[in-house]
C-alpha cells in the first residue's frame, strides 16, 4: 500500500530535549516536505526536499533541521525543542514537479513541548 | 492578501443537502488541490485539477481558470463529510499556497 508513514503519532517531551519526527515513503518520490500546524495559522511549510541531498527552508525553518540521506526518509529534528514548537506536523511526497503532482501524506505527529 | 481566499469558513448543513464551497485566488496557477481534513488530524487529498471537472464519488470539483475560481461541491452529504477543506494553489515546483480553510459540519 502505498503510503508516508509518520513517527510518533504523539509526542509530550520537555524544553532542550533534542528530538526526530521520522517520516517515510514507499512510493519512490522525489519531493518531500514538512508542515506545522497551528489553530488560526492553519498549514505552514518547514523546510521541503526536491530530491536526495537537496533540501531547502520552508517558511518557518527556524528550529528544525532535516537531512535527506535516502530518497524514501526525511526526518524532522528538534536540536533543543522549545514551547512554541508544541503543534501538529505533517510530512508529505510527492513524485517530481512538487505542487504540480498530488500530495501525499502522512497521519501527523501531535508534538508537545513542555 | 491572501492569495487564496475560501469560502464560506464555515458551514452548516442537514444530511442529504448539496454543498458548494468556493476558492478564489489572485495568482497564476498550474494546478490547484482540494485536500479534506477530519477531526483527528489526518489530510488526504481529494483533487487536483488544472482545468475543468472531476468528480469521485460524491464529489464534484470545477475550475475555471480565467475567472481564477474553483468550487467543490458535496452531493447529498453526510456526517461523515465533515472536515475542513483546504484549497491549494501551485505555481510549480514548491511554490505553492494554501486556503485558510473551510469548516464543514454535516448534522444528521
Amino acid at each position: 500500500e502505498a503510503q508516508v508513514t509518520q513517527n510518533p503519532r504523539y509526542l509530550i517531551t520537555v524544553t532542550g530535549k533534542k528530538l526526530t519526527v521520522t517520516c517515510s515513503q514507499n512510493m519512490n518520490h522525489e519531493y518531500m516536505s514538512w508542515y506545522r500546524q497551528d489553530p488560526g495559522l492553519g498549514l505552514r511549510q518547514i523546510y521541503y526536499s526536491m530530491n536526495v541531498e537537496v533540501t531547502d527552508k520552508g517558511d518557518v525553518p527556524e528550529g528544525y533541521k532535516v537531512s535527506r540521506k535516502e530518497k524514501r526518509n526525511f526526518p524532522l529534528i528538534l536540536e533543543s525543542p522549545s514551547p512554541n514548537q508544541t503543534s501538529l506536523y505533517f510530512c508529505a511526497s510527492s513524485s517530481r514537479g512538487g505542487w504540480d503532482q498530488p500530495q501525499h501524506f502522512g497521519d501527523g505527529t501531535r508534538l508537545s513541548i513542555l | 492578501k491572501n492569495e487564496v481566499e475560501q469560502s464560506p469558513q464555515n458551514l452548516t448543513a442537514q444530511e442529504g443537502e448539496f454543498i458548494t464551497i468556493n476558492c478564489s485566488y489572485s495568482v497564476g496557477i498550474s494546478a490547484l488541490h482540494w485536500l479534506q481534513q477530519h477531526p483527528g488530524g489526518g489530510i488526504v487529498s481529494l483533487f487536483m485539477l488544472s482545468s475543468g471537472k472531476k468528480k469521485h464519488g460524491r464529489l464534484i470539483a470545477t475550475i475555471n481558470i480565467q475567472e481564477k475560481h474553483s468550487s467543490l461541491h458535496i452531493t447529498a452529504s453526510h456526517p461523515r463529510d465533515s472536515a475542513v477543506y483546504i484549497c491549494a494553489v501551485s505555481r510549480g515546483g514548491n511554490q505553492f499556497y494554501f486556503g485558510t480553510g473551510t469548516s464543514l459540519t454535516v448534522i444528521p
